[in-house]
């Protein structure tokens, strides 16, 4: 059964520190791997979106790795702000199986002043 | 600009009743999906659809219904809705293939079953 785990659950961190947010999947086979970032009350806006090619990529201040042989990803945010504060889901794509997203139960990020 | 939009935003209905949530697209894609999100679970699909007069079953279809006659919309049915299904729905739609594609999701609509 395809499936994406996401740690930790949540975390609280102050603003200006740095944190990273992790995902394991067992989706197969692999197409790509996005990660969404989902305000609270609101539907989930794309971040990243990388291939089995790519091993990093970033928007602003968020830097998302990729290993495919071990089937990891990370998600990095770099000096935090309040508005970080929010859910980041980790979303895998199989690439075989019609329309199949496979989606992470997101972190919960917290940032405290 | 274009954009994704739901309604309503928030349904109190009753156990066996009937319940149609919208989802309005302006931005001419042909891909909709809808997806449930429960505390514990990630989001999880219940239909999908490529395009008019396409629809598909995802992986939590038991109990709904979509229909799509024309690009922008995809509205979503319980035909009798029981206290299992309330949850928050989003309606995500995008543009080719959703494997490369990015999903743009709308604001959600928070159901209570009663």
């Amino acid at each position: 059964k395809n499936q994406v785990e996401q740690s930790p659950q949540s975390l609280i961190i102050l603003e200006g520190k740095n944190c990273t947010l992790q995902c394991n999947y067992t989706v197969s086979p692999f197409s790509n791997l996005r990660w969404y970032k989902q305000d609270t009350g609101r539907g989930p806006v794309s971040l990243t979106i990388m291939t089995f090619s790519e091993n990093t990529k970033s928007n602003g201040r968020y830097t998302a790795t990729l290993d495919a042989d071990t089937k990891q990803s990370s998600l990095h945010i770099t000096a935090s702000q309040l508005s970080d504060s929010a859910s980041y889901i980790c979303v895998v794509s199989a690439s075989a199986a019609g329309n199949k997203l496979t989606f992470g139960g997101g972190t919960r990020v917290l940032v405290k002043p | 600009d274009a954009e994704i939009t739901q309604s309503p935003r928030h349904k109190i209905t009753e156990t066996g009743r009937q319940v149609t949530l919208a989802c309005h697209q302006t931005w001419n894609h042909n891909n909709m999906f809808w997806y449930r999100q429960d505390l514990g679970h990630g989001l999880r699909l219940i239909h999908y659809s490529y395009g008019v007069q396409d629809t598909n079953k995802g992986e939590v279809s038991d109990g709904y219904s979509v229909s799509r006659s024309n690009t922008e919309d995809l509205p979503l049915t319980l035909e009798s809705a029981a206290s299992s299904q309330t949850s928050v729905y989003f309606c995500a739609s995008s543009e080719e293939d959703s494997y490369t594609d990015t999903q743009y999701f709308g604001p959600g609509t928070r159901l209570t079953v009663l």
